[in-house]
This record gives structure tokens, sequence and C-alpha cells, in this order.
């Protein structure tokens, strides 16, 4: 069974700050997406990174995969309440698999 | 381009009775997924379809659980007896190609199912 760990759980930061959450997993995946749900919806993919110490910007969101295809950073600058969501971190578990972590729940105050 | 459509939004009924919850994917999408979303959790799959075959159950508690895709398009889920553990949000998901870059889940806004 495939360990992932997504920090921290829950997230509760000022509108206007930066920070960062993490994945990790003591398994070797051959790509990792990052997924965004909102109360009441379904999760929406945000991005996919595939080569080992990849860096990936979405707007003020920044993605990097570890060079050991390890675990996975979200980096979100100057955080706005309309980035107020669970973010699900889910790497690639076989050829039309993936696997679900817990999630990291950001809040943002305005 | 319609996306994932999923009912009811909201059930609620009594454990042992029984729930079905449908799903109709984005036209044109062979693989379908049911999850089931705990509060505070990631969502788990349950089954996974490739056309009209089931491609993994391994999740899926076959002893009360059953879903179904008959003609390779919408599908169901059925629980038969509920039991209280059972309360989460069920989300369908399709998926068009399964490339390495290209792969990408279309979620429903999934049913909540809350049973007492």
């Amino acid at each position: 069974t495939q360990l992932l760990e997504q920090s921290p759980q829950f997230l509760s930061i000022q509108e206007g700050e930066n920070l960062t959450v993490y994945c990790n997993s003591s398994s070797v995946f051959s790509s990792l997406q990052w997924y965004r749900q909102e109360p009441g919806e379904g999760p929406v993919l945000l991005v996919t990174v595939v080569t080992g110490g990849e860096v990936k910007k979405l707007k003020r969101l920044t993605f990097q995969f570890g060079d050991a295809r390890k675990d996975s950073s979200l980096h979100i600058t100057a955080a706005q309440p309309g980035d107020t969501g669970l973010y699900l971190c889910a790497p690639r578990a076989g050829w039309d698999k993936i696997i679900f972590g817990k999630g990291t729940r950001l809040h943002i105050l305005p | 381009e319609a996306g994932v459509a999923q009912s009811p939004r909201y059930k609620i009924i009594e454990k042992r009775q029984s729930v079905a919850f449908w799903c109709n994917p984005i036209s044109g999408h062979a693989t379908l997924y049911w999850y089931q979303q705990i509060l505070g959790q990631g969502p788990k799959l349950l089954i996974q379809f490739q056309n009209n075959g089931v491609v993994d159950d391994s999740q899926l508690p076959k002893d009360r659980f059953s879903a179904e895709r008959l003609k390779g398009v919408d599908s169901t889920l059925k629980i038969q007896p509920a039991k209280l553990e059972d309360s989460a949000v069920y989300l369908c998901a399709s998926v068009l190609g399964a490339g390495v870059s290209s792969y990408e889940q279309y979620f429903g806004p999934g049913t909540r199912l809350t049973v007492t």
C-alpha cells in the first residue's frame, strides 16, 4: 500500500500571505497531479508534473515535483480568498488510475 | 461541452434502506470512475469502468455496493442495504485518454448521502 501524506491538513491565513503545502510518499511516481476542490463541487485539475525537479507555474501558484519523484509542493504567492478550497495531491498509480491524498484544507481570510 | 452530470445532488435515507446514484459522463469518455469521499478525506476509488466493462472493483464492498454501465455511457451505483458509515459524497469522474501529460479526470458535483 502506497503511503501518501499531505501537510498541513488545515491552513488558515490572511489574504496577501504566502504559503506552501506538501505531498510526500515513500513511493516513486511516473507523474503527479494537483486538484482543487471547492465545497459542493468535484475536484478540478490544476496541473500535472512529470519530470523529477520539474517546476510549473499557474499564475500565483507554483508546483514542484521532487527530484526523486516521491514528493511535491504547491506554493501560493499573495493568497486570495478565491484560493480557498481543498488541495488534493494525486500521483499516478497505474496507466489509467490516480490515488488521492487526504488533502490540505486551505482557508484564506479577507 | 457539457460536464459530468450526477443525480441526485443530495439524499437522506435511513440505515438498511437502498439508494441509487446516477452518472452521465462527458460524451466520448470511455473510462468512468466512482469514488467515495468521506468528510475530511480525499476521494477513494470504488470502481472503474472501461466502456461497459469493469476494470477495477477491488475496493468496492461487494456485499452491499453494486454498479453497472450497461451501454458504456451512463452508470448507476447502488447501495443495498446502507450503513451509517456509508455517509459520504459519491463522486463520478470520466477520462478521455491515458497519456502521461494528457490524463485528466473530469468530476461531477457529487451526490451527498446521509444515512441516519
